[in-house]
């Protein structure tokens, strides 16, 4: 069974820095794209990065760009997310995704068939 | 980017009716060279993530009850419940992986009447 367990929200002043981590278990975590996907308090789904299997292929939204940096350690089967910079626009639940393919880009891949709980990220003074 | 719009916000339905859930791109997902409409819907149940329910517009997921359909090519997309359940209380959204960035719909809250 696919399991990811996402980790290091939390409550954080605006221009701070947060790393959040996904343990992910139950697949062979260096076959599989994953990517963030955040919902901001109320509202609807926002796709933030994606990396490929290799980790050598990334994927940013313009949103958060240059700002945010994700990575993967396949060793440890665990994804992240540096985000720098945070704005009061970044709070909300961020949830670790497993893509269907090695690389979000690949033809079928951006779906995602297993998501984590999601962890919470609080922007404000 | 491609903008997804779905109707209605909010839907209330009476158990064991039908439930039309309507999704509208701002361009075309439909790939001409294999004829698959790149569409995704998923159904985000309270305090939980989203499950994917649907692929390719109209390809159920393995697991997914046969009373959820999808349809539509191009750029108009419904997802159906044929007999709404009360465990169908949930919030759909659609999405599209034709090109990035990867979006998805406002979403649309189905409740029971």
């Amino acid at each position: 069974e696919v399991q990811l367990l996402e980790s290091g929200g939390g409550l954080v002043q605006p221009g701070g820095s947060l790393r959040l981590s996904c343990a992910a278990s139950g697949f062979t975590f260096s076959s599989y794209a994953m990517s963030w996907v955040r919902q901001a308090p109320g509202k609807g789904l926002e796709w933030v990065s994606g990396i490929c299997g290799s980790g050598g292929s990334t994927y940013y939204a313009d949103s958060v760009k240059g700002r945010f940096t994700i990575s993967r350690d396949n060793s440890k089967n665990t994804l992240y997310l540096q985000m720098n910079s945070l704005r009061a626009e970044d709070t909300a639940v961020y949830y670790c995704a497993k893509d269907f393919f090695y690389n979000w880009n690949d033809d079928g891949g951006g779906r995602f068939d297993s998501w984590g709980q999601g962890t919470l990220v609080t922007v404000s003074s | 980017d491609i903008v997804m719009t779905q109707s209605p916000d909010s839907l209330a339905v009476s158990l064991g009716e039908r439930a039309t859930i309507n999704c509208k791109s701002s361009q075309s997902v439909l790939y001409s060279s294999n004829n698959k409409n790149y569409l995704a819907w998923y159904q985000q149940k309270p305090g939980q993530p989203p499950k994917l329910l649907i692929s390719w517009a109209s390809t159920r997921e393995s697991g997914v009850p046969d009373r959820f359909s999808g349809s539509g090519s191009g750029t108009d997309f419904t997802l159906t419940i044929s007999s709404l359940q009360a465990e169908d209380v949930a919030v759909y959204y659609c999405q599209q992986y034709y090109s990035t960035p990867y979006t998805f719909g406002q979403g649309t809250k189905l409740e029971v009447k």
